[in-house]
């Protein structure tokens, strides 16, 4: 299975922030790299798909990049309503799976 | 709009089998697969296998296999997920997913609203 590890763990920020995630493949994955956010108690939402897609209303401060085995997730200036955990996914091999999600926390 | 809504909570004890659904609309139920993935308390998300809604073939995770069963009721564009001989680390949030696919990378939306499965004696 291909092992997708996310840096950092948990990160504390304040709102205005510039965030940068990163998600790091076990093995080259091409572009099959999706970011998912997910607030508690809520299940995840999809933001951005292959690479730098971003989902139909997700707003602009979300950007995606990366190729091969590493990837980023930048949230601009980060909101409020963006305190909640991301996950990277792999789906270019089967199974698909995911990072250990990155927990957003107010500073 | 396109949504996916899942049946309700469950207890079950250590042994039985639990069976969720996941019931779509707005969008042609057999022209995508599903997906099902869930959580733990306080961990992360895990893939438990897919569907086609098309052609009804099904691949699990090897984690699940033998134990998990996906079925598809295009008449009622419903998802259903059967696991069997359930243990107490079978508690969980099992989320539905519709499985997105274009120029061969695959996505996962939207979700379903998840149903929490809880094992205990």
């Amino acid at each position: 299975d291909i092992q997708m590890t996310q840096s950092p763990s948990s990160l504390s920020a304040s709102v205005g922030d510039r965030l940068t995630i990163t998600c790091r493949a076990s093995q080259s994955i091409n572009n099959n790299l999706n970011w998912y956010q997910q607030k508690p108690g809520k299940a995840p939402n999809l933001l951005i798909y292959s690479v730098s897609n971003l989902q139909s209303e997700v707003p602009l401060r979300f950007s995606g990049s990366g190729s091969g085995t590493d990837f980023t997730l930048t949230i601009s200036s980060l909101q409020a309503e963006d305190f909640a955990t991301y996950y990277c996914q792999q789906t270019y091999n089967t199974p698909p799976t995911f990072g250990q999600g990155t927990k957003v926390e107010i500073k | 709009q396109v949504q996916l809504v899942q049946s309700g909570a469950e207890v079950k004890k250590p042994g039985a089998s639990v069976k969720v659904s996941c019931k779509s609309s707005g969008y042609t139920f057999s022209n995508y697969g599903f997906t099902w993935v869930r959580q733990a308390p306080g961990q992360g998300l895990e893939w438990m296998g897919w569907i086609s809604a098309y052609t009804g073939h099904a691949n699990y995770a090897q984690k699940f296999q033998g134990r998990v069963s996906m079925a598809t009721d295009t008449s009622t564009s419903t998802v259903y997920m059967e696991l069997r001989t359930l243990r107490s680390d079978d508690t969980a949030v099992y989320y539905c997913a519709r499985v997105m696919s274009v120029s061969g990378v695959n996505w996962f939306d939207p979700w379903g609203q998840g149903t929490l499965v809880t094992v205990s004696s």
